[in-house]
């Protein structure tokens, strides 16, 4: 079974403090993925990679930075966290080629509430 | 602009059948996803529609008119384990996927 896990499920800080979100895929997975998700809205698209230490912005990159330094691991920062950052995050993984379009493995989400 | 769209919330009875429907607009097409989320865990992987036409997968089955830019999700024989959000997504001309922001599926026994 693929295996995305996120380094924490429940996650609370204060305004102005950095956060990092990790992510690890046991898959060797090409392609990973960071989303958030709001109520009423779909998930939207933070930042992707598709190969070790590339990355390329979605459609929400304002705030956050990422960094992919091995295969299996993509960490999410938040450099300055502010209170519209309070959301839940999900990391998603997928194989890289013609594969790597037909299916994304979540992990479980890092739910952050930023005071 | 791109744009998914599905219902909010619908509600079934254990046993029945439910179709839960979603039009799409987007800068190309290249799939269409369908994903079921339980509260508070991660979507996992219900099905996928690159041709038009019906794809069936035991008591769930998808399907896809491109001409129309609609899909649909069609659930049997209701369980109350399929409470949750189903999400809708559309792979557009660049490979990125667009979400619908999910239709939550109530199960009454």
């Amino acid at each position: 079974d693929v295996k995305v896990t996120q380094s924490s499920r429940y996650l609370v800080k204060r305004t102005g403090e950095k956060v990092f979100l990790e992510c690890v895929q046991d898959m060797d997975h090409e392609n990973m993925f960071w989303y958030r998700q709001d109520p009423g809205l779909g998930l939207r698209l933070i930042y992707f990679s598709y190969d070790v230490k590339m990355k390329e912005k979605g459609d929400i990159p304002e705030g956050y930075s990422v960094s992919r330094e091995k295969k299996e691991r993509f960490s999410l920062i938040l450099e300055s966290a502010s209170t519209n950052q309070t959301s839940m995050y999900l990391c998603a993984s997928s194989p890289g080629g013609a594969e790597g379009y037909n299916e994304q493995f979540f992990g479980p989400g890092t739910r952050l509430t930023v005071l | 602009g791109q744009n998914i769209d599905q219902p909010t919330e619908m509600t079934a009875t254990e046993g029945a059948i439910v179709q839960i429907n979603c039009t799409y607009q987007t800068s190309g097409f290249n799939g269409l996803f369908w994903y079921q989320q339980h509260a508070g865990e991660a979507p996992t992987f219900l099905s996928y529609n690159v041709l038009d036409g019906l794809e069936e997968k035991g008591r769930f089955s998808s399907f896809l008119s491109r001409s129309k830019g609609y899909s649909y999700l069609l659930l049997k024989e209701l369980q109350m384990k399929d409470s949750a959000s189903y999400l809708c997504a559309v792979r557009d001309s660049n490979y990125q996927l667009i979400w619908g922001a999910g239709t939550k599926l109530i199960i009454k026994p």
